[in-house]
């Protein structure tokens, strides 16, 4: 079946030890998205890309970065984690840019921060 | 920007119907969303509105009236799997979602 992949499902990290969480998907979709989600509240973007083109929300701390090697593969890189990072973190496809509102999620990789 | 407004949290029994509200205001819009989210699952894609009215698909119905800058989300013969939170998403050049509304089925 073709899906959104998250790996890890949970992942543990240190207070300002770099972690990197990925995301693949075999629907061949141009554009992923990363969110952020905490709980009970809504999911909030952090970046997308349109095939390779990268697109930063105004409000995503420099701390998180993002790298698109191949269409099927996306990741997220947080430099330096704090305890305010600890969310789910959800990845995301669309068939193009004009199909943004059917999204494919992945299952989500909780980040804990110790 | 965007702004959303739904619910925060709804209660209802199983076979009933429910009706979820929401609420936008947004400098820019192209339809309407929504999405289910079971707890520690993925949002799931439910269904889109483009243009006002209504739009059926299966238990679920989805509403639009882009004058009144208001949708809802209908959800006929409730189940207890229909546990979880809906949220509704505006599409602009990207997708804002509301809060979210907790959606509990009782037997």
């Amino acid at each position: 079946d073709a899906m959104v992949i998250q790996n890890p499902r949970y992942q543990v990290t240190q207070f300002g030890k770099p972690v990197t969480l990925s995301c693949s998907q075999t629907l061949n979709h141009n554009v992923m998205y990363w969110y952020q989600q905490k709980s009970s509240q809504a999911p909030k973007l952090l970046f997308h890309y349109y095939d390779k083109d990268f697109n930063n929300e105004a409000d995503t701390p420099d701390n998180f970065q993002s790298r698109r090697p191949n269409t099927s593969f996306c990741f997220l890189d947080i430099r330096s984690p704090g305890l305010g990072d600890a969310a789910m973190y959800l990845c995301a496809t669309s068939r193009d840019g004009g199909a943004v509102y059917e999204q494919y999620f992945g299952p989500g990789t909780r980040l804990t921060v110790t | 920007g965007q702004s959303l407004e739904q619910p925060s949290e709804v209660t209802a029994v199983e076979g009933a119907i429910v009706q979820i509200n929401c609420t936008y205001q947004t400098s820019g819009f192209y339809g309407l969303s929504w999405y289910q989210q079971h707890d520690g699952g993925a949002p799931t894609f439910l269904s889109y509105n483009a243009l006002d009215g209504l739009e059926e698909t299966g238990r679920f119905s989805s509403f639009l009236s882009r004058s009144d800058s208001y949708g809802y989300l209908l959800l006929q013969e409730l189940q207890m799997k229909d546990s979880a939170s809906y949220f509704c998403a505006v599409k602009g050049n990207m997708l804002t979602f509301g809060g979210g509304t907790r959606l509990m089925v009782k037997p």
